[in-house]
């Protein structure tokens, strides 16, 4: 079955560069969801999609952005990198009501 | 405001132990989900399972059972005889259902790691 697709699986910036996340989330479902796993910490939501339109937005920086494009794919916009943006970044989708959300293998961020 | 809460931080079992994973909730909606997710080593999170507030049947899958009881605001996880593959960090998580359409997004509790030795 497809599974979450995000891209790419590794990243290593610098500090103040930019960085872009991508998810493809699996056909079919309506929401998208992001989330920011620091090290040794449980995930925390950052922002998500319905049907295109953001739906909800949780600890996000303001140098976060986030869209979900006509296709479904999302994508995680990340500007002045700073040390603390060091973690493992989820996407994960779900098909609405009480279905499961079903999160991407993640994309691991390092900031040098 | 959702809480979810995983008492223990980490657990040690010897191969074939069994071992159970405590997870108590809070929420003020009487329509929720609750959820268990594995994330071994390698990173990626795993979805075991999900319970929504109405069913409170217990649920045996394999070597896996769950016991949620509302009375207690409890969601525990069994693993029977316990593997070195168990071995990962083990996650507790909570969402609320939206009236308007879609999902609510996901509260974890900090996670259990458990390490089954051989």
């Amino acid at each position: 079955a497809a599974g979450v697709i995000q891209s790419p699986r590794h990243l290593i910036k610098e500090k103040r560069e930019t960085a872009t996340l991508k998810c493809y989330p699996i056909p079919r479902h309506d929401t998208v969801y992001w989330y920011q796993q620091g090290p040794g910490q449980d995930p925390q939501f950052l922002i998500s999609f319905y049907e295109k339109m953001q739906s909800d937005k949780g600890s996000i920086p303001d140098r976060f952005s986030a869209q979900q494009f006509s296709d479904y794919h999302s994508e995680l916009n990340m500007s002045s990198l700073e040390l603390g943006d060091s973690a493992l970044y989820f996407c994960a989708s779900g098909a609405g009501g009480s279905q499961p959300q079903h999160f991407g293998d993640g994309t691991r961020l390092s900031i040098l | 405001a959702q809480k979810v809460t995983q008492a223990q931080t980490e657990i040690s079992v010897v191969e074939k132990e069994d071992v159970t994973l405590d997870c108590v909730y809070e929420t003020r909606d009487t329509t929720y989900y609750l959820f268990w997710y594995k994330q071994p080593p390698s990173g990626e999170l795993v979805f075991l399972i999900r319970r929504n507030s109405f069913d409170e049947q217990n649920e045996i899958s394999g070597r896996y059972s769950w016991n949620f009881q509302k009375s207690t605001s409890s969601f525990n996880f069994t693993i029977t005889a316990s593997q070195v593959v168990d071995s990962a960090v083990y996650f507790c998580a909570l969402s609320e259902a939206l009236t308007q359409g879609g999902s609510e997004k996901l509260v974890f509790g900090k996670g259990t790691k458990l390490t089954v030795n051989p």
